[in-house]
């Protein structure tokens, strides 16, 4: 059975900080990866497609790379309005799953 | 502008069929590579993704539910419906709608979202 394991779980961190999340695949799911935030009461918000792509109009702070099995997205430069959960998606391999998500908070 | 919008009850009870309503605006069901996706996510808890239905009537169930799934779309009125039968209380969840394009190859999976409807299963 496929599995999608984004780590860490929960992650604090302080304002200006680089902020790095994983997402590993179980199989190879070339780059067919998206990274989500979400803000409480909101739907998901794209900011990377296709592994490393941003999405229109997202900050360029926000990065993904990764191939293959293992994506990372980074925050380069914490700012206040980055307080949020984030999750992966791969939709590579049926069903597509997303990650458990990272919350993030600040320190 | 792509908008979608989710309708549906709020409440339904053990054992019903939820039946919920996407309409959606600023694209075509009937444009190639579009479709309209369905996604779940329990109170505090990750997404689940449930269905796709694409421009061409093709569908994609997630096989976890696939008995209890069905998703249908009618072009003129830019709606999709999804149906999920023998509702349980663990299926209480924010349902949402989300667009999916294929243009100049590259896939965009679930760009735009819904805001979602809460169905809460209980007696």
């Amino acid at each position: 059975d496929f599995q999608m394991t984004q780590s860490p779980s929960s992650l604090s961190a302080s304002l200006g900080d680089r902020v790095t999340i994983t997402c590993q695949a179980s199989q190879d799911i070339t780059i067919y990866l998206n990274w989500y935030q979400q803000k409480p009461g909101n739907p998901p918000r794209l900011l990377i497609y296709d592994a490393s792509n941003l999405e229109l109009g997202v900050p360029s702070r926000f990065s993904g790379s990764g191939s293959g099995t293992v994506f990372t997205f980074t925050i380069s430069s914490l700012q206040p309005e980055d307080i949020a959960t984030y999750y992966c998606l791969q939709y590579d391999v049926l069903p597509y799953s997303f990650g458990q998500g990272t919350k993030l908070d600040l320190k | 502008q792509i908008t979608l919008r989710e309708s549906g009850p709020t409440l339904v009870k053990p054992t019903q069929t939820l039946t919920v309503t996407c309409n959606f605006s600023g694209f075509s069901l009937d444009t190639g590579g579009v479709g309209v996706g369905w996604i779940r996510q329990p109170p505090g808890k990750a997404p689940e993704w449930l269905a796709l239905i694409y421009w061409d009537d093709d569908k994609r169930l997630n096989p976890s539910l696939e008995n209890r799934l069905s998703v249908s779309k009618d072009t003129s009125k830019n709606q999709v419906v999804l149906m999920m039968t023998n509702m349980d209380p663990v299926d209480t969840a924010t349902y949402y709608c989300a667009h999916r394009s294929h243009v100049w190859g590259t896939y965009h999976y679930f760009d735009h979202w819904g805001q979602g409807v809460l169905v809460t299963v209980s007696s």
